[in-house]
């Protein structure tokens, strides 16, 4: 698609409740992210992929958080077990492939905004 | 560790001032890459520039211009004669020799533009 692409746009949930959100990249960008955004914060790092793997996770919060990207392009993060601190806005981005030594341009989406009550 | 600092959460000002975000960071690494994003209402983030660390001129794009010195470890962005489109929250970004896109984000600062 012409940019990244975010569902749903607003998820409303309960404590407890399994959550996910999916997350649709630039058609032909191998390199998949997601970011957290708390309230009044900078985006922090979830998780990498290049192509279907998991390049770098250490960004997950616990193993309440989980990603996958079976065919390399479709994302979904997956939260289980929900909690009120999860709610955030969840964005995703997208690259080109990272050429050795350098730094991506990020294209990102809307995000989805999760809140948990 | 690596940080960025972005002391000013908010800046107003009037529309055609000029106005400067400041962006302090720290980091070990020798080689690393310093990013702006705007953020608008709309939330999707905008990539304004990319500078690594080896290349320390100034850069100049329409109204905007940055300034980075490796001396005082900052990386300032100016709007010059601001407009009321540019109200928006502004991040500061850092990122180390083949971290990728894995960024590290100033929390940000919200710039009004007041007509």
């Amino acid at each position: 698609g012409a940019g990244v692409s975010q569902t749903p746009s607003n998820k409303v949930t309960e404590k407890g409740k399994y959550v996910e959100l999916r997350c649709d990249p630039i058609s032909g960008h191998t390199a998949l992210y997601w970011y957290r955004q708390s309230l009044g914060q900078g985006p922090e790092f979830l998780i990498y992929f290049q192509g279907t793997g998991a390049a770098d996770d250490s960004g997950l919060p616990n193993d309440r958080f989980f990603a996958v990207r079976p065919e390399g392009s479709v994302s979904t993060l997956k939260i289980q077990r929900t909690e009120r601190g999860d709610s955030a806005v969840y964005l995703c981005a997208s690259s080109l492939p990272t050429a050795a030594g350098g730094a991506n341009v990020l294209t990102f989406g809307a995000g989805s905004r999760l809140t948990v009550l | 560790a690596q940080k960025v600092t972005q002391a000013q959460t908010e800046i107003s000002v009037v529309e055609k001032e000029d106005v400067t975000l400041d962006c302090v960071y720290e980091t070990r690494d020798t080689t690393y890459y310093l990013f702006w994003y705007k953020q608008p209402p709309s939330g999707e983030l905008v990539f304004l520039i990319r500078r690594n660390s080896f290349d320390e001129q100034n850069e100049i794009s329409g109204r905007y211009s940055w300034n980075f010195q490796k001396s005082t470890s900052s990386f300032n962005f100016t709007i010059t004669a601001s407009q009321v489109v540019d109200s928006a929250v502004y991040f500061c970004a850092l990122t180390a020799y083949n971290q990728g896109g894995k960024l590290i984000f100033g929390q940000g600062t919200e710039l009004s533009v007041k007509p």
